[in-house]
């Protein structure tokens, strides 16, 4: 049963403590992407990885990191720089198709600040 | 930066009734998708149009790539309950991984 992971579904931190979000893909696809939601929005790029070993910032990656060691994960760091830490935390994986590339979504993490 | 205009922002219609959104941007595109997300949960993709005018249906739902590859429709017809959700389209480059994702359609259906 091929997918997208993304544990846990809720997370509770207290402010200043750094955070790990999990993601997980069984789709062989080459690239993933991090992306936040905040309440009422759309969705922001924080890192995104063509390749193992590999990734690039995307448009709001201050107080976040990431790392690429394996194709099926692509967890995400959440540091205590990162000031307004709360959100609705969307990992993806896509496949090229087209010239273009289709992206999947996991079932996403919400990470609760305190 | 490109950016993708969607509307309307929100809907609110009687079960039965068909409804219309769309993007538009000042860019090209090579792909445009659509995915609706619960309250909670991830976007699931709809629609996937990569040739310009294509025009692509998914039960009740059809999607169209525009002819000027600057825009997109997606059309949901006899509406559900379950049709509520937030619609969101999203418009893919050629050398580029990255997506530009509208703003978001809220859609509401009054039973």
């Amino acid at each position: 049963d091929g997918g997208i992971t993304q544990s846990p579904k809720y997370l509770f931190r207290k402010e200043g403590q750094n955070v790990t979000l999990s993601c997980e893909q069984n789709l062989n696809h080459d690239a993933m992407y991090w992306y936040r939601q905040d309440p009422g929005q759309g969705l922001r790029l924080i890192y995104y990885s063509q390749i193992v070993n590999d990734f690039q910032k995307g448009d709001i990656a201050e107080g976040y990191s990431v790392s690429r060691e394996k194709k099926e994960s692509f967890p995400l760091t959440v540091t205590s720089a990162q000031k307004n830490p709360t959100a609705f935390y969307l990992c993806a994986s896509s496949i090229r198709t087209g010239g273009t590339d289709t992206q999947y979504f996991g079932p996403g993490t919400r990470l609760t600040v305190l | 930066g490109q950016q993708l205009n969607q509307s309307p922002q929100s809907m609110f219609i009687q079960e039965g009734e068909d409804v219309s959104m769309n993007c538009t941007s000042s860019s090209i595109f090579n792909t445009w998708l659509w995915y609706k997300q619960d309250p909670g949960e991830g976007p699931v993709l709809l629609i996937a149009l990569y040739k310009a005018g294509e025009l692509t249906s998914n039960g009740r739902l059809t999607a169209q790539f525009g002819i000027t590859r600057k825009d997109s429709f997606l059309n949901i017809s006899a509406s559900i309950p379950s049709d509520v959700g937030i619609y969101f389209c999203a418009g893919g480059g050629d050398s580029s991984y990255k997506l530009i994702f509208g703003s978001g359609t809220r859609l509401l259906v009054r039973p």
